[in-house]
């Protein structure tokens, strides 16, 4: 089945650092990789949708200065979270989807972040 | 605005017993109604229903989409402690070119011996 690594699971770190978080699909092509967000005992919110090779699609409230994605190839796309701060301690998540079309998203474990 | 509504928020089960999950949306031009089931990580992918699809079955967990009342329910029979989980609908709905999941916020089920 579709596999979907992300990377790193956790972080913590100190208010005012960048964060990196890759999301690699393993054994597929993914055109398409989503960004999610949630936090406890709420459901996943979509932050953006990153296409290969252009400028990734941010939901409504999502500061996309703050939130910077980028989608570099077919495998990988990363969510830099720049100058964190408090407010921004979450469960990252990231999907991707097997080529064009109606198939269904594929999650990466998730990265915990918490920024002190 | 695209919205799905799952019910009910959480559920406590025997060992054995049958549970059954619901899953409403209103959603623009959709495509397609997903099961997935979070324990401590992220979703795991359970079923896609779609209009060419509206029945699935995978050993003890079953799904039925109903497009006409525009809701989907999740059955597993002879629970089991490691059914528990939250278990989330999300629907797939296409905006211009844009496909995205839209998902709810959950049933959280917990089976007990």
């Amino acid at each position: 089945g579709a596999v979907v690594s992300q990377h790193p699971s956790r972080v913590i770190c100190k208010s005012g650092t960048s964060v990196k978080i890759e999301c690699r699909s393993l054994d597929f092509q993914a055109t398409t990789m989503f960004w999610y967000r949630q936090f406890p005992k709420q459901s996943l919110m979509l932050m953006a949708t990153s296409n290969e090779g252009s400028k990734a699609t941010y939901e409504q409230g999502v500061e996309k200065d703050k939130f910077l994605i980028n989608h570099a190839s077919l495998t990988l796309s990363t969510l830099t979270v720049t100058s964190a701060h408090p407010e921004d301690s979450s469960f990252y998540i990231c999907s991707a989807r097997d080529g064009a079309g109606n198939q269904p998203q594929h999650f990466g474990d998730g990265t915990r972040l918490s920024i002190l | 605005e695209d919205k799905v509504v799952q019910s009910p928020l959480s559920l406590v089960v025997h060992e054995g017993d049958t549970v059954t999950l619901n899953c409403s949306y209103e959603v623009t031009n959709f495509r397609s109604l997903l099961w997935y089931k979070q324990e401590k990580k992220a979703p795991t992918f359970l079923f896609m229903l779609t209009s060419s699809g509206i029945e699935k079955k995978s050993g003890r967990l079953s799904s039925i989409l109903d497009k006409k009342e525009l809701s989907s329910i999740l059955n597993i029979t002879a629970t089991q402690t490691g059914d528990s989980a939250i278990y989330l609908c999300a629907v797939g709905g296409l905006t211009g070119t844009a496909s995205k999941l839209t998902f709810g916020t959950g049933t959280r089920l917990q089976v007990t011996l």
